[in-house]
């Protein structure tokens, strides 16, 4: 079965740096998109954009790209999100998940991590 | 990019009955190529990270019950419990595969009645 691995919850204040993570066991994990979805307090699900762990080819959703990095360690089989200058209004639980692949085709999420919860403190 | 539209917002059934939640895409989320719909749907329970139900529009996960099922095409979709179990008391997401970003409708409450 498909583990994603997440690192624990963190609380941290405006203007600090983040970087949270998310490794992959029990599955070739260079060899699919991982993903990061947002999930603010009492909201729905946002996709953030996804990582290719072999290349680290990225794609960003227009709404994150440029607030957050997604980066990969495929020797390590983890990929991760980081902040440079967190705002409150990042407070929020951050999933993981692995899109699956058909024929070289992106898939829907067919593996989701526990998440990690961000609270940023004015 | 697709944005997807669900309805209603929230939604109470009373137990056994049947509780259809609608999905609607801006763009059609079929590939000409394979004919396939690239839609998902997911189940999320307070606490809990989201869990794939269906996919392909109407592909039941294994091991989901198959009181839940999937239908529509093209812009279009339909996510129905064909006999509401307390069990299902959750918040339900469609999302779109078919171009990035990958988007996901805003979510239904289903509650019972």
């Amino acid at each position: 079965e498909v583990q994603l691995l997440q690192s624990g919850a963190e609380v941290k204040k405006s203007g600090e740096s983040l970087k949270i993570s998310c490794k992959g066991t029990r599955h070739n994990f260079t060899n699919y998109w991982i993903g990061w979805v947002r999930q603010m307090p009492g909201k729905g699900l946002e996709w953030m954009g996804i990582i290719y762990p072999d290349d680290s080819e990225t794609r960003y959703s227009p709404s994150f790209q440029g607030q957050v990095t997604i980066s990969a360690d495929k020797s390590i089989s983890a990929v991760f999100l980081q902040w440079s200058s967190l705002k409150a209004s990042d407070t929020a639980m951050y999933y993981c998940a692995r899109h699956g692949i058909v024929a070289g085709t992106i898939t829907h999420f067919d593996a989701w991590g526990l998440g990690t919860l961000v609270s940023v403190s004015s | 990019d697709i944005v997807m539209t669900q309805s209603p917002d929230s939604l109470a059934v009373s137990l056994g009955e049947r509780a259809t939640i609608y999905c609607k895409s801006s763009q059609s989320v079929v590939y000409s190529s394979n004919n396939k719909n690239y839609l998902a749907w997911y189940q999320q329970k307070p606490g809990q990270p989201p869990k794939l139900l269906i996919y392909w529009a109407s592909t039941r996960e294994s091991g989901v019950p198959d009181r839940f099922s999937g239908s529509g095409s093209g812009t279009d979709f339909t996510f129905t419990i064909s006999s509401l179990q307390a069990e299902d008391v959750a918040v339900y997401y469609c999302q779109q595969y078919y171009s990035s970003p990958y988007s996901f409708g805003q979510g239904t409450k289903l509650e019972i009645k």
